[in-house]
């Protein structure tokens, strides 16, 4: 099973300001079949990303991901009030495992 | 437009049984494989297992936490996805999510039910 570890576990950012999430498998994801996901309380997870880097459907430009192997990293670039929320990453090279998930929370 | 709508859910004792259901519209069943999902109250996610698609002749996969337990199965001239779950344990107290998974062997999640409330509790 691959497991994926994110960090940090809780991040504490003001709007405007930028973030960086991170995801580190412990083995290599093939195809960076590597997605992320947005979840606000009591609502489904909403897909970002997808193939490591391609924005999904209706997400703004300032959500991008990076990375291959066996890292990875979302950055928003200027964070909005709606964008405080928990993130996970997913791989679905080997079966489908998520990561722990970060928080995103309003310093 | 996709929808996915899950029910089913409640309150069973521990060694209990429950059927969740997930009913699709907006695409065509047959060609997706479809997915549960849950998550413990305040925890992260965690994939449950899948039902390939009609060309992968309806195969499943579960999690380890699972397996033996719960059988996923699908009725494509309803629509439907169903998770029966039996010998159900507290640590199965989650919220249950249908997701649509792609046409082949890797996909990402881009639709998802609003899930469903499991509570395994005496």
């Amino acid at each position: 099973e691959i497991v994926l570890t994110q960090s940090p576990g809780t991040l504490s950012l003001s709007p405007g300001e930028r973030a960086t999430l991170s995801c580190r498998a412990s083995q290599s994801v093939s195809s960076s079949y590597l997605a992320w996901y947005q979840q606000k309380p009591g609502q489904a997870p909403r897909l970002l990303i997808y193939g490591a880097s391609s924005r999904a459907t209706g997400i703004p430009d300032r959500f991008s991901g990076s990375g291959s192997g066996t890292d990875f990293t979302l950055t928003i670039s200027r964070l909005e009030p709606e964008d405080f929320a928990v993130y996970y990453c997913q791989q679905y090279d080997t079966s489908i495992t998520f990561g722990p998930g970060t928080r995103l929370e309003i310093k | 437009e996709v929808h996915l709508v899950e029910s089913g859910g409640g309150l069973v004792q521990p060694g209990g049984s429950l059927r969740l259901s997930c009913a699709a519209s907006g695409f065509t069943f047959s060609d997706h494989y479809m997915d549960w999902v849950r998550q413990a109250p305040g925890k992260g996610l965690e994939w449950v297992g899948r039902s390939r698609n009609k060309a992968n002749s309806y195969t499943t996969d579960y999690a380890a936490s699972v397996k033996g337990r719960f059988n996923i199965s699908r009725d494509d001239s309803k629509n439907s996805l169903y998770l029966q779950m039996n010998s159900l344990k507290t640590e199965d107290t989650a919220v249950y999510y249908c997701a649509r998974g792609g046409s082949g062997s890797y996909y990402s999640y881009r639709y998802w039910g609003q899930g469903t409330l499991v509570t395994v509790s005496s």
